[in-house]
């Protein structure tokens, strides 16, 4: 059974472009939760999903966006990006809202920002 | 505010011998507390997961033990081999009807040597 899966793997951008980043969640799973990860530091709470619904948001600017589609797959967004937008973004799925399920995360997608 | 904070910082030892991670938390209440195995470049692996309610979980050679009056975790390691050599992140869920913002902790980088 495949895990959590994440596109593209790598991705470099400039300054002030625009940048999707795709998750598949494990078969079965309603929620999907986005983080940031700077290098050195934990992973940063941006966005959860769950049945298609935004349930919790983290402090990011509005530059970030994100939805959930019909089969559950995710999108995060991010407009004007900047430098400090480099980091590893994670997707995590679980069967439900992730304070009760537990949580399974893709191996991420690493951006660089020049 | 919402705090996870984890000591030490990075841990060297060597192979066979057992260590112990420290997490403290100012998140309360609390839904539960998760331990996680990220190895480099890599998405974090679910440990152990706790509710305010249990004190200790084990899964294979990981013990986490829960101690909510002093708002302290620890995730003991026994016999430690080489691919043990990862960062290992606490995370604190939050309970709270509505939105939900899971606290990460800065990780200790654990280093295994032969």
């Amino acid at each position: 059974d495949a895990g959590v899966t994440q596109s593209p793997t790598h991705l470099i951008k400039t300054r002030g472009q625009h940048v999707t980043l795709r998750c598949s969640p494990i078969s079965g799973h309603k929620s999907v939760s986005w983080y940031q990860q700077v290098l050195g530091q934990g992973p940063q709470f941006i966005f959860q999903y769950y049945e298609k619904e935004e349930r919790g948001r983290g402090n990011f600017p509005d530059r970030f966006s994100a939805r959930q589609f019909p089969n559950y797959s995710s999108e995060l967004n991010v407009n004007a990006l900047l430098l400090g937008d480099s980091a590893l973004y994670l997707c995590a799925s679980s069967l439900g809202d992730q304070r009760s399920y537990e949580q399974y995360f893709g191996p991420g997608t690493r951006l660089t920002v020049t | 505010k919402n705090q996870v904070e984890q000591s030490p910082q990075s841990l060297i030892i060597l192979e066979g011998k057992n260590c112990t991670l420290q997490c403290n938390y100012t998140v309360s209440p609390f839904s539960n507390l998760r331990w996680y195995k990220q190895d480099t470049g890599r998405g974090p692996v679910s440990l152990t997961i706790m509710t305010f309610s249990e004190n200790t979980k084990s899964n294979g050679r990981y013990t986490a033990t829960l101690d909510a009056d002093t708002k302290q975790s620890s995730l003991h390691i026994t016999a430690s081999q080489l691919s043990d050599s990862a960062s290992y992140i606490c995370v604190v869920s939050p309970m709270q009807r509505g939105s939900y913002i899971p606290t990460f902790g800065r990780g200790t980088s654990l280093i295994v040597h032969p």
